[in-house]
Formats: C-alpha cells, sequence, structure tokens
C-alpha cells in the first residue's frame, strides 16, 4: 500500500521560475513531514521538513505549504536555478514511536533549464 | 564532522551469492537505518538498529539481516540473491535515543547488481 502519493514524476521548469511538487498522504498518524533532494550517484539529502501543526514553512527559496485537513503537502521552490536540478523526495514519518522509518514518495525528478 | 560512509560503493554478484554491506554513521550517531532504492519500488525501509538491537523492521524478507556493533557500526546482509535484489542501499544515522529526532544523514549507498 503506497502511503505517500507523489506528483509530477518529472518537471521542467525555466531558470528563475516557481517549481511546485505536491504529496499526498493516507496514514494520520504520520507527524513529520521531510522533504529529501538526490543528486545522480549521491544518498538522499534533508532539503526542509514541516510538522503538521505548521501551516507553512520557509527556508530560503524553499517552501513547504500543509493541508491537513486534506491531508497534502507540496514544496515551492522559487527563482528555481539550474543548481536545483535533481530529484525531490517527499517523505512522512512517525515520530512520536520513536521508530525512524521513513515513508517515502515515489519521487519527482526536476530539470531547471537555462 | 565525517559524514555517513558506505562500502563498498559497488558489487557485482551473481545469483545465490550471499553480500555483506558496511556502514560507518556520523561520529556520535548511535541509530543507523538501511533502506532499498530501485526505479520501480522507490526507497523501501529495511530496517534499524539502536545501541546494538534492531528497534524497527520494514516489509523485506528473512534474507536480509543486519546488525550493529558496539562502536555503532552497521552492516548488512542479503543471503540467497536474487536478481530483483540489484538496488542502491541506502545507510542513514541519527542521534537516535529517546528524544526523537527526525534529521536522518544519508550516504551515498553501494549498488548492488546481482547477475
Amino acid at each position: 500500500q503506497q502511503q505517500v502519493k507523489q506528483s509530477p514524476q518529472s518537471l521542467i521548469v525555466q531558470k528563475g521560475g516557481i517549481s511546485i511538487i505536491n504529496c499526498a498522504y493516507e496514514n494520520t498518524a504520520f507527524d513529520y513531514f521531510p522533504w529529501y533532494q538526490q543528486f545522480p550517484g549521491k544518498g538522499p539529502a534533508l532539503l526542509i521538513a514541516i510538522r503538521p501543526d505548521v501551516s507553512e514553512k520557509k527556508e530560503g527559496r524553499f517552501t513547504i505549504s500543509f493541508n491537513k485537513s486534506a491531508k497534502q503537502f507540496s514544496l515551492h521552490i522559487m527563482d528555481s536555478q539550474p543548481g536545483d536540478s535533481a530529484t525531490y523526495f517527499c517523505a512522512a514519518f512517525l515520530m512520536n514511536t520513536g521508530r525512524r522509518a521513513l515513508t517515502f514518495g515515489s519521487g519527482t525528478r526536476l530539470q531547471v533549464q537555462p | 564532522k565525517a559524514g555517513v560512509t558506505q562500502t563498498p560503493r559497488y558489487l557485482i554478484k551473481t545469483r545465490g551469492q550471499q553480500v555483506t554491506l558496511s556502514c560507518s554513521p556520523i561520529s556520535g550517531h548511535r541509530s543507523v537505518s538501511w533502506y532499498q532504492q530501485t526505479p520501480g519500488q522507490g526507497l523501501q525501509f529495511l530496517f534499524e538498529y539502536f545501541s546494538e538491537t534492531q528497534r524497527n523492521k520494514g516489509n523485506f524478507p528473512g534474507r536480509f539481516s543486519g546488525r550493529q556493533f558496539s562502536n555503532s557500526r552497521s552492516e548488512m546482509n542479503v543471503s540467497t540473491l536474487e536478481l530483483g535484489d540489484s538496488a542502491l542501499y541506502l545507510c542513514a544515522s541519527s542521534p537516535g535515543g529517546e528524544v526523537t529526532n527526525e534529521k536522518l544523514f544519508f550516504g551515498s549507498g553501494t549498488q548492488l547488481s546481482v547477475l
């Protein structure tokens, strides 16, 4: 059972544009939602994360919007740059149990064209 | 601080063999988790170790096992390899402990090819 659905599968954005990646989750027990960035040949790296008691979190050009009632969250990359070209994964986490088992979305391959 | 180190970087094995992968977490981190990444199934959780004990396990067959040593280094073993075991195996570390810490730091992985 896929518990975190991610879309789109791939995304092409022009330099300076806004990249938007969406995720939806099923398990209402999830209580932490990180986004990871992965470059070819590297492991995923934590980009930004949000707790469900917050509707938005911004760090530099990266913003997470969170809609608890809809069980959806999204990543916005403002002023997208070619260096942002990577695969992005949303994830969900059960923090309260102390179990560090991330459930990942299927990934979005972002290409930012110069 | 050095990051998470995984060895070897690449492995080629044949069906039926077994393989052992190694992970050295960030110094001071006590929790080590393993994930399998494939193009078809994406990133899937294998298991997590904390203080030499398996604390959590994903939905993988018993052929997949792991262990953690007193210095927090971890190994995972896959026995009787199948073609479908070809994947990037990622190790992630975190400080661990009772206080939950969401920041997992991933290594670059071991790319396993089963022929």
